[in-house]
């Protein structure tokens, strides 16, 4: 079992609702990420949060739009989306924060959304 | 950023029998990771290498950090089913950058 959780498991939207990913890690990382990924290619790093504050932003489009309230708690809201940002969305968590570290990162399941 | 080159691209291989693969990159990196991806999942970290020569095993899984850093293998002993799946390794750079490799698909003949 992942120690890193994200619900919901699947979600379908349309190009105009607002909805929002959650994930949840409780082994006292301090740095989560977010990464996309296409069928059969590696995940695309998104967003790093380190120490709960955002430090890197992969030139994501707007329509994408990270939250972290704690150090246990990463959100992504999604509003507007397109068809091409149908893929599964990946949290991860990592002990040391960006800015220095060399541990590995822990994934969840992911989330995998499909853009009507 | 940084490339990573992993290969072999996809392996079809016969219940039993070994395996092998490897990344390859210009640069050096402090951490060798590989991961394993079934599908509908998210990777699950196989074996994590932090020193240049390094060899860790994990139950059938041998993997190595390579002694000039830049490359890493990894091994899997008497293949079984299960092994199937998308195999990756990631290396980190300059202590805080993450890169992925393209991946090694595994399919396992019974």
């Amino acid at each position: 079992d992942t120690e890193v959780t994200q619900t919901p498991k699947h979600l379908v939207m349309g190009m105009t609702n607002k909805k929002s990913l959650k994930c949840e890690q409780h082994m006292g990382h301090r740095a989560m990420y977010w990464y996309k990924q296409k069928a059969k290619k590696p995940p695309e790093l998104m967003f790093v949060y380190s120490y709960e504050k955002l430090s890197i932003n992969e030139s994501v489009p707007s329509r994408f739009s990270p939250e972290c309230p704690n150090s246990s708690l990463l959100n992504l809201h999604l509003h507007a989306l397109q068809p091409e940002d149908s893929a599964l969305y990946l949290c991860a968590s990592s002990q040391d924060g960006e800015t220095g570290g060399n541990q590995p990162q822990h994934f969840g399941d992911g989330t995998r959304l499909s853009i009507l | 950023g940084q490339q990573l080159n992993q290969s072999p691209q996809s392996m079809f291989i016969q219940e039993g029998e070994d395996v092998s693969m490897n990344c390859t990159s210009s640069s050096i990196f402090n951490t060798w990771l590989w991961y394993k991806q079934d599908p509908g999942e998210g990777p699950v970290l196989l074996i994590a290498l932090y020193k240049a020569g390094e060899l860790t095993s994990n139950g059938r899984l041998t993997a190595q950090f390579g002694i000039t850093r830049k490359d890493s293998f990894l091994n899997i002993s008497a293949s079984i089913p299960s092994d199937v799946g998308i195999y990756f390794c990631a290396g980190i750079y300059n202590f805080n950058k993450f890169y992925f490799g393209s991946g090694t698909k595994l399919n396992v003949k019974p």
